[in-house]
Parts: structure tokens; sequence; C-alpha cells
């Protein structure tokens, strides 16, 4: 069965704090992919990464970066110098890719995470 | 180019009535997706729809709940006798291709239901 965790339920850092944000997965699929999404205050999701299971290469994006290992079934999200704006629930979230697979998001409860200033 | 539409954006209905959830894709996708975020929860996926087929329902309530996605117009997600516990905000989301996972999928800004 599919299934993503996130177990930090709420996070409160000070800004220009580094935070890493966890997400452990299960699948029976060797191929699937992985997502991140932010959604602020204002209640919509925002797209951050998108990784499939055949690529282990970490990935920097600015501040953000995304540690990916199959070894331990975890896609974990670090924000570096966090800022007030990064306020906002985090969900991780898993599409199976194999054979009769409809391409649906699995989604974790979400992280919220809280920047104070 | 816009992007996925929702409306409305609130909606409020008491008890026992009918709520109707309009999602129209981002232009060129035939295939939708919708999800529901109860409070404090994260997304669940409820039916995937193609147009003028259901794909995939796994996730739909059995009772009250339909979805369609017509040759033309918008999708629509049909809630009908509404009970406190429909409220919850509900997410279209589209894509341009069949999904055999991880094709992105463009998430509208959801409708929020209310249920007095």
């Amino acid at each position: 069965a599919q299934k993503v965790t996130q177990a930090q339920t709420e996070i409160s850092v000070v800004e220009k704090e580094d935070v890493t944000l966890d997400c452990v997965y299960e699948t029976r699929d060797t191929t699937y992919y992985l997502f991140w999404y932010k959604q602020p205050p204002s209640g919509e999701l925002v797209f951050l990464i998108r990784r499939n299971s055949f690529d282990e290469q970490n990935e920097i994006s600015g501040r953000y970066s995304w540690n990916f290992q199959k070894s331990t079934s975890s896609f974990n999200f670090t924000i570096t110098a966090s800022q007030v704006v990064d306020s906002a629930v985090y969900f991780c979230a898993l599409s199976e890719a194999g054979s009769g697979n409809t391409g649906k998001l699995i989604f974790g409860q979400g992280t919220t995470l809280q920047v104070k200033p | 180019n816009a992007g996925v539409m929702q409306n409305p954006r609130h909606l409020v209905r008491r008890r026992g009535q009918e709520a109707r959830l309009r999602c129209s894709p981002m232009k060129g996708h035939s295939h939708v997706y919708w999800y529901r975020q109860l409070p404090e929860e994260g997304l669940k996926f409820m039916v995937y729809l193609q147009k003028e087929n259901i794909i995939d329902e796994s996730g739909m309530p059995k009772e009250r709940f339909s979805a369609e996605f017509p040759k033309e117009g918008p999708s629509i997600l049909r809630i009908q006798q509404v009970v406190r516990g429909d409220s919850a905000a509900y997410f279209c989301a589209s894509s341009p291709r069949t999904s055999g996972g991880g094709t992105e999928q463009f998430f509208g800004p959801g409708t929020r239901l209310t249920v007095l």
C-alpha cells in the first residue's frame, strides 16, 4: 500500500535559521514520483519540486534543497536561511507510475512551518 | 494562458442542500483530478476523470457524491444533501496527458465549502 508520512506536525523557527522538513514514503512500485507542495495562508497549492525514483541526485534551488534517499524511503526538504514568507503548510506527495496507475497523488498530512521574525 | 479555474471560491450551504463545484482545466488539458482537504488534514484523492469518462473514483464517498467531466464545459463535483462533515476545501487539478504517474498536476485555487 502507498503511504506518505510527515511526522512533524508543526515546526517553529526564527528567521535565518535552517529548517528540514521530513518525508517518509511507502510504495511497492519500483517506478514512482515524489513531490513537494507549499500551501501559504492564502490557501492555494504551489508546486515546488517533482523527483522520479530513478534520480537520487540531490537538488538545490536557491534557498531550497531536497535530499532523496531510496535506502531510507525519505525525501526531505531543507530551507536554508528561512524567511517569514516561508511560513506555510508543506505537503509531500507520492505518485505511483506502474502499470494501471492513474497518477493520483497520495499526500502526507503536512507540516506547518512558522518562521518568526 | 489561464491556470486552472474553480468556482465558486467560497460556498455556503445549509444541511440537506446540494453543492455544485466547478473546475475548468487549463487549456489543452483533458484530465482532471479532484481532492478534498478536511480541516487540519492533508489532501485526499477523490476522483480522476477524462473527458466524458470516470477513470478512478476509488476515493469518492459511496453516497451523495458524484462527478462528471462533459465533452463541453467544466468538470462538476456534486454533493447532494450536504452534511456538516462535508465542510472542507475541494481542490481540482488538471493534467495535459495520460498519467501513468509523475505528470505534473496543476492545481486550482480551491473551493471552500461551509455547511451550516
